[in-house]
């Protein structure tokens, strides 16, 4: 079965410093997500990527967040300059279309720690 | 009020028992429902779609009203595997919403010899 591939599974970062996820979607997606999860609370949407441009975003994501597909294939999230509430489960996932009745492939996550 | 409300549970049940859960959204404009499993520390994988007509998968049957901006699911026969976090999910997909996934809080099930 097709996946959604996440690296790396845990990232320890000072704060203040620059982080990347990464995320390789499913092949013949179309619409691609990130969303997170903060330890005990809900899973929060982040941004909707389609068209190589960003089609939609949370207040949750500021300037401090970018989100780019630079090869066709990987999905990345740049934190620019992490808080220490940025400590958080990040979700990748892809659809082939916009809002279908299949549901949403995730990736299985990057623990991003904030020190 | 919360875009997507659910009872947290925790639910415990003994194996073989029937436990339903109950989810109301507050986005009239919603468009697709979902029933999403979430293991601790994992993914959420979808479980089943939710549709008006009702739609049932094996032990799991789904519900949607959508005059009372309702849903729900229930779980007959429950196993121990079925210990996990259920996550009601709507998507308002359309216009400018491009399937943008909103979460409930999530009902904590625990399975039990």
């Amino acid at each position: 079965e097709p996946e959604v591939t996440q690296t790396p599974s845990h990232q320890v970062t000072q704060m203040g410093q620059e982080v990347i996820l990464r995320c390789v979607p499913i092949s013949n997606h179309l619409y691609f997500y990130w969303y997170r999860q903060i330890l005990g609370q809900k899973v929060e949407f982040l941004v909707s990527f389609y068209n190589n441009e960003i089609s939609e975003k949370s207040e949750i994501f500021d300037d401090q967040f970018s989100v780019e597909r630079p090869d066709g294939s990987n999905f990345t999230l740049k934190i620019r300059s992490t808080k220490l509430e940025d400590s958080a489960m990040y979700f990748c996932a892809s659809n082939e279309v916009s809002g279908g009745d299949d549901g949403y492939t995730f990736g299985s996550g990057t623990r991003l720690t904030v020190v | 009020r919360k875009e997507v409300e659910q009872d947290p549970g925790p639910f415990n049940v003994p194996e073989g028992a029937t436990v339903a859960f109950n989810c109301t959204y507050s986005n009239s404009a919603s468009q697709s429902f979902f029933w999403y499993r979430q293991d601790c520390r994992k993914e959420p994988k979808l479980l089943m779609s939710v549709y008006s007509s009702g739609n049932e998968d094996g032990r799991f049957t789904a519900q949607l009203n959508r005059a009372s901006q309702y849903i729900s699911l229930l779980i007959r026969d429950s196993k121990l595997s079925d210990s996990a976090t259920y996550l009601c999910v709507v998507s308002a997909a359309g216009g400018t919403s491009y399937g943008k996934l909103t979460f409930g809080q999530g009902t904590i099930l625990t399975v039990h010899p």
